[in-house]
């Protein structure tokens, strides 16, 4: 089946630590994004690619960082730099028809990874 | 700017009553709109669409109609089940913003039995 997986589901980090979140996709989409998901809030880009090598800064860049060396992969890294990063990350992909954005493209999401601090 | 908002929860109601929730927006150029759901725990999933003004998305029984005079798209469910227990997203898409989605802040629907 087709989708867009996450891992892991729950990830701890120790101060001062960075870690990586994955997102992988089979969709076939050259665009992906990070969203963070607050408790009770709505989402908030971090960042997005619309195509391999290539990405841009979302509304809440720092203290993130990615990487798009391929298609079907964009994981993030949440650094030491990310003084609150107690959240619930979640990843999606879309189309991108012909070459040329077409704006009418659905994402998709993966299920989610949940980052705590210890 | 692009922008959603988006009512205001937590909604609860009962066993096969109506459901509405408000979703406004604000927008240059024509946009696509969206209702999202997620469920507890999980990712989002795409619940209806529309894409050009007096469209009407529906799916499990929700229906959205994209109203341009009124810059709204408002989810609507004649009878909601338990299983509809969820957080509902209103998004936009702009030929502005390229793929770029605007989310509101989400709304918390509890169906009790």
């Amino acid at each position: 089946d087709g989708g867009i997986t996450q891992s892991p589901k729950y990830l701890f980090r120790k101060e001062g630590q960075n870690v990586t979140l994955s997102c992988e996709q089979n969709l076939n989409h050259d665009a992906m994004y990070w969203y963070r998901q607050d408790p009770g809030q709505g989402l908030r880009l971090i960042y997005y690619s619309q195509i391999v090598n290539d990405f841009q800064k979302g509304d809440i860049a720092e203290g993130y960082s990615v990487s798009r060396e391929k298609k079907e992969s964009f994981p993030l890294t949440v650094t030491s730099a990310q003084k609150n990063p107690t959240a619930f990350y979640l990843c999606a992909s879309s189309a991108i028809a012909g070459g040329r954005l077409r704006w009418n493209q659905t994402q998709y999401f993966g299920p989610g990874t949940r980052l705590l601090v210890l | 700017g692009d922008s959603v908002t988006q009512m205001e929860g937590p909604v609860t109601l009962s066993e096969e009553a109506f459901l509405t929730i408000n979703c406004t927006y604000t927008a240059t150029g024509y946009p696509s709109l969206f209702w999202y759901v997620q469920y507890p725990g999980e990712g989002l999933q795409l619940l209806l669409k529309a894409t050009k003004a007096d469209d009407k998305g529906s799916n499990k029984g929700f229906e959205a109609t994209y109203r341009k005079e009124t810059t709204s798209f408002h989810l609507e469910k004649g009878s909601v089940q338990v299983s509809d227990s969820a957080v509902y997203f209103c998004a936009l898409l702009t030929s502005n913003t390229g793929n770029q989605f605007y989310f509101g802040t989400g709304t918390s629907l509890t169906v009790i039995p």
